[in-house]
């Protein structure tokens, strides 16, 4: 079993739509979660950076976190096709090395 | 502006042959990693480097080398050794390595046999 499941996708929705991206895991020890975005043939983007249980939210998109059930999402609002892109969890323990762990990515495609 | 730069963003290797992929970083940050990503899999680390002059192998090391002679550069060899290196490659960054800030990654070099 895999430390870190993420849907494959692909996910089409259109426009204006309300997205969920999640991902869980296995290890309770992980503390730290990343949700980055990759656009095609391009490095991933930082999005959103979370360390407690509960929601963050920066513009259009928040992130949730429910360590009891190692259980992470990323919701996007008003989605827009420049949202199009593969979205990549990743999560690390506390202390120790910054060793990420990563979901496979799910990619998404908003159609207008 | 600070980045991380990757080159070539296209790499071709022969049969036998060694290829260095390049990676430079301005933001002053002290830890480096090397990724290599699948279609369909997560990214899986290959090397990381906390400090210059200092590396260690990730999960994926073998038919790989680095070196880390200045804090902006982390250049990765694929060796012939590596019998299967056709990958979309990504370099990343964090402040440090026991850090809690997060890593930022350069535009990656996608590496084809020939």
């Amino acid at each position: 079993q895999k430390e870190v499941e993420q849907d494959p996708g692909p996910l089409s929705v259109p426009e204006g739509a309300i997205v969920s991206l999640n991902c869980t895991y296995s290890n309770s020890a992980f503390q730290y979660f990343m949700w980055y975005r990759q656009y095609s043939r391009k490095g991933p983007e930082l999005l959103m950076y979370t360390y407690s249980s509960g929601n963050k939210e920066d513009g259009r998109f928040t992130a949730q976190v429910d360590k009891s059930s190692k259980y992470i999402s990323l919701f996007i609002r008003d989605s827009q096709p420049s949202d199009s892109a593969t979205y990549l969890c990743a999560m690390r323990v506390s202390g120790g090395y910054n060793k990420l762990i990563f979901g496979a990515g799910t990619r998404l495609a908003v159609h207008p | 502006d600070g980045g991380i730069t990757q080159s070539p963003k296209y790499l071709f290797r022969k049969e036998g042959q060694n290829v260095t992929l390049s990676c430079e970083q301005n933001l002053n940050h002290d830890a480096m990693y090397w990724y290599r990503q699948d279609p369909g899999q997560g990214l899986r680390l290959i090397y990381y480097s906390q400090i210059v002059n200092d590396f260690q192998k990730g999960d994926i090391a073998e038919g790989y080398s680095v070196s880390r002679e200045k804090k902006e550069s982390f250049p990765l060899t694929v060796t012939s050794a590596q019998k299967n290196p056709t990958a979309f490659y990504l370099c990343a960054s964090s402040i440090g390595i026991n850090s809690n800030q997060p890593q930022h990654f350069g535009d990656g070099t996608r590496l084809s046999i020939l």
